[in-house]
């Protein structure tokens, strides 16, 4: 079935340290890629999206470009602030289910 | 507008208790869905509804009930819970579709079962 990985956390980073947090899937056709966060107490918030090859989705400086030859959707900024600290899902949707990764744990210290 | 709104936000509740969470939403989508959160985990899907008809049961226990009275609101209903049944719910909707729709979380409700 489908599925998606993600890198373990946490991951902790200096103020304006740059972030990669790595993203793969397997599925049998081209699902729609997200990245959704997840702030200590909240519901899950949207970040980006890419739905199809070579799409980037970008929001709040993030940015992940759905590479179909590798699979992969990693999320990358390139200076991450205190206020970045929450986890992060990928997420796939190819049919009327989400598929979730793990979730990765950002802290990012002063 | 892409806001869902879910009521309480908190809630404690006894194992004989009857309760219920509420989920809105006025974005025009006509899919809805109910998951469950435990800590450090993603959400589990539970329930979907597409166009007011429960379309996806994901074997969830008869304790908890759902219900969609219009395309604006999602009702489950609590009861008979379980200490193992605290989490976080959450409610999300989505334009209806074959994959891939984007879903719109609310904030959740903590639920916490005495």
């Amino acid at each position: 079935g489908d599925s998606v990985t993600q890198m373990e956390g946490p991951v902790t980073l200096s103020e304006e340290a740059f972030l990669t947090i790595n993203c793969t899937y397997t599925a049998t056709g081209y699902p729609s890629l997200f990245w959704y966060v997840q702030y200590p107490g909240e519901g899950l918030q949207l970040l980006l999206k890419a739905t199809k090859a070579d799409d980037k989705g970008s929001n709040k400086g993030f940015e992940a470009t759905y590479r179909k030859e590798t699979t992969s959707f990693h999320l990358e900024k390139g200076s991450v602030q205190v206020s970045d600290s929450a986890v992060y899902f990928c997420v796939g949707g190819a049919t009327n289910k989400l598929i979730f990764g793990t979730g990765t744990l950002l802290a990012v210290q002063p | 507008d892409t806001e869902v709104t879910q009521t309480p936000k908190h809630l404690v509740m006894g194992m004989t208790n009857k309760k219920s969470l509420k989920c809105e939403q006025h974005m025009g989508h006509r899919a809805m869905y109910w998951y469950k959160q435990k800590a450090k985990k993603p959400p589990e899907l539970m329930f979907v509804y597409s166009y007011e008809k429960l379309s996806i049961n994901e074997s969830v226990p008869s304790r908890f009930s759902p219900e969609c009275p219009n395309s604006s609101l999602l009702n489950l209903h609590l009861h008979a819970l379980q200490p193992e049944d605290s989490a976080l719910y959450l409610c999300a909707s989505s334009h209806p579709g074959v994959g891939g729709e984007t879903q719109y979380f609310g904030p959740g409700t903590r639920l916490l079962v005495l």
